[in-house]
């Protein structure tokens, strides 16, 4: 039971360069989401859904697009890479929103130059 | 302001002391949780709280709905439990999303 599994763990990236974020979980939770962690900020909500074929827009979406084609997997994409970009990307998966049982990936760390 | 808020921002520790952080939130919530970051980086669920106490091994949170405040209690720390702590609380309403904390940075020195 694998959990939350993210990919990469490092990337840098140019600027105006693309990429998606991988993340897969094998626990068969409706909801995942993605989090950004800035230095000395609390986790931010990019994106999340709450299962295949929905997605919904968080606190902090812009620059950044998702699908949910699969219950297992929910990909991040970042067109046009920023520096404002340069985080920690976490995702996440829970059986229903807020209960016992968030399981977090072990993180992207992002750097654009 | 922000809507949850720790402190203290950085706490250190002997070994085998007792330890206390503060969580403290503004908005109306339907659970609290309590979660530790470890130097690597990776995020693990501690605790989730609605009401009262809960306990597991060392460490211990409690909450008081009515003061909204939380605390979280680590008992003989160990210089493992070095890692960041965060509090996060979901909001009530029709769209429940978790909001965090900026996190305790919790150093136990031997």
């Amino acid at each position: 039971n694998a959990g939350v599994t993210q990919t990469p763990k490092f990337r840098i990236l140019k600027i105006g360069q693309s990429m998606t974020l991988q993340c897969a979980q094998d626990m068969n939770h409706n909801y995942m989401y993605w989090y950004r962690q800035d230095p000395g900020m609390g986790l931010k909500l990019i994106y999340y859904s709450v299962g295949a074929g929905i997605t919904d827009k968080g606190e902090v979406p812009n620059g950044y697009n998702v699908s949910r084609s699969t219950t297992e997997d929910f990909p991040l994409r970042l067109e046009l890479a920023a520096p404002s970009q340069t985080s920690v990307y976490f995702c996440a998966s829970s059986y229903r929103t807020g209960g016992n049982g968030y399981t977090f990936g072990s993180g992207t760390r992002l750097t654009v130059v | 302001k922000n809507e949850v808020e720790q402190s203290p921002q950085n706490l250190t520790a002997q070994e085998g002391e007792f330890i206390t952080i503060n969580c403290s939130y503004s908005v109306g919530i339907s659970a609290l949780h309590w979660l530790q970051q470890h130097p690597g980086g990776g995020i693990v669920s501690l605790f989730m709280l609605s009401s009262g106490k809960k306990k597991h091994g060392r460490l211990i949170a409690t909450i008081n709905i009515q003061e909204k405040h939380s605390s979280l209690h680590i008992t003989a720390s160990h210089p493992r439990d070095s890692a960041v702590y965060i509090c996060a609380v979901l909001t009530q309403g029709g769209s429940e999303k978790l909001v965090f904390g900026k996190g305790t940075k919790l150093t136990v020195n031997p």
